[in-house]
């Protein structure tokens, strides 16, 4: 199974601060179709997961262009240029490159 | 729109069957991997199981933890996916979410095994 390391596990952030999640992956998550298959979830207290973030840079429909996401292979990041009071919630890695799905553990995301 | 709406959860004890369902609407249901994913309380999102599209003969996967007693099923006449879960553990209470991964999701049904 691919294990998904997400660092940090807490990021107290100020209001129009930046913000940066790292996650990592046990292996490479490059697909033989050629894609890499890496998504980046928010989910805010009391919702489901919602998508940002699909193979490592694509921002999903409705998504703030604040959110990016880079990396490559085993190491990925999600930016937020400048963090605003809704974004605060808990952030997830996902690889849907191979089954079994796996997630990273989570970055609880609050306002200092 | 796509839309995925979850049913079926509640409380049963342990040893117990449920099965969930979720409708799904707003695409072509036969062209996607649908699945299930849960997340106990205070805890974070585990894969429970996946169904293949209806090109590859909607076959399953599933977590380690649900093998043998969950079984994940499509009805194509009515755009549903299911999830029957027997042999019950306390350990399987979490809310339940049905989705269209990574893009979509539903709002998840609450499923509590207890006595």
């Amino acid at each position: 199974d691919i294990v998904m390391t997400q660092t940090p596990l807490s990021s107290p952030v100020t209001l129009g601060q930046p913000a940066s999640i790292s996650c990592r992956s046990s292996q490479s998550l490059a697909h033989s179709d050629g894609n890499t298959y890496l998504s980046w979830l928010q989910q805010r207290p009391g919702q489901p997961p919602r998508l940002l973030i699909y193979k490592i840079s694509n921002r999903f429909s409705g998504v703030p262009d604040r959110f990016s996401g880079s990396g490559a292979g085993t190491d990925f990041t999600l930016k937020i240029s400048r963090v605003e009071a809704e974004d605060v919630g808990v952030y997830y890695c996902m690889q849907t490159t191979q089954f079994p799905l796996t997630f990273g553990q989570g970055t609880k995301l609050e306002i200092k | 729109e796509v839309q995925l709406v979850e049913s079926g959860g509640g409380l049963v004890q342990p040893g117990g069957s449920l099965r969930l369902s979720c409708a799904a609407s707003g695409f072509t249901f036969s062209d996607h991997y649908m699945g299930w994913v849960r997340q106990a309380p205070g805890k974070g999102l585990e894969w429970v199981g996946h169904s293949r599209n209806k090109a590859n003969s909607y076959t399953t996967e599933y977590a380690a933890s649900v093998k043998g007693r969950f079984t994940i099923s499509r009805d194509e006449s009515n755009n549903s996916l299911y999830l029957q879960m027997n042999s019950l553990k306390t350990e399987d209470t979490a809310v339940y979410y049905c989705g269209r991964m990574p893009h979509y999701w539903g709002q998840g049904t609450l499923v509590t095994v207890s006595s």
